[in-house]
């Protein structure tokens, strides 16, 4: 069984929408990471957790809000889904310092 | 604000060429640089390095670190066509609690 899951796996949505993505993880990690990637930009980070009452902004947080349910849950959502919002999301656990980080599988999202 | 290029962006190769990827960075507190790859689906870690001049060894992959220069290798000899994949650096840094920065990442392409 996979450590770190996330569904839906693929959702097509339409402008104004909202949406949300979810994660799960089995591997015990307090840290939470919502991730997405654009061609040619790289992994950018959206939020982080690093436990249930910790949330924090990343770099491109405008538009998302995310919801830390319990250790092993940590939501994404979309309020008002737009078409450059269009990305495969990830999601990541991390192990703290000197930190190794563990993916799921992604979510591809398009916005019509 | 931490800055991680990857160089080259694509690079395409025939089976049993020896590569190098090269990631460069600006961090503020430097924790560790990490290699991860990813093929179609979420990126997998290779390797964590944290000092200078100490190989990591994985079979037909190797990476090292200098922490002077602010640079890290990837070497991939004798490669595969299961090879192709992308490869992305990040680095930890320890002021943000130790978040990771990804670089662009560099596409490689084993042809046959």
């Amino acid at each position: 069984d996979a450590d770190v899951t996330q569904t839906p796996r693929n959702r097509i949505t339409k402008t104004g929408k909202r949406i949300m993505l979810e994660c799960s993880q089995t591997k015990g990690h307090d840290r939470m990471y919502w991730y997405r990637q654009d061609p040619g930009l790289g992994l950018r980070l959206i939020y982080y957790s690093f436990d249930v009452k910790d949330i924090n902004k990343g770099e491109i947080s405008d538009g998302y809000s995310v919801s830390r349910q319990a250790q092993a849950k940590f939501s994404l959502s979309l309020e008002s889904a737009i078409p450059n919002q269009t990305a495969l999301y990830f999601c990541a656990t991390g192990t703290g310092v000197m930190e190794t980080q563990y993916f799921g599988p992604g979510t591809r999202l398009l916005v019509l | 604000e931490d800055k991680v290029v990857q160089s080259p962006l694509s690079l395409v190769v025939h089976e049993g060429d020896t590569v190098t990827l090269n990631c460069s960075y600006e961090v503020t507190n430097f924790r560790s640089l990490l290699w991860y790859k990813q093929e179609k689906k979420a990126p997998t870690f290779l390797f964590m390095l944290t000092s200078s001049g100490i190989e990591k060894k994985s079979g037909r992959l190797s990476s090292i670190l200098d922490k002077k220069e602010l640079f890290s290798i990837l070497n991939i000899t004798a490669t595969q066509t299961g090879d192709s994949a992308i490869y992305l650096c990040a680095v930890e840094d320890g002021t943000s609690g130790s978040r990771l920065t990804f670089g662009e990442g560099t596409q490689l392409t084993v042809n046959p």
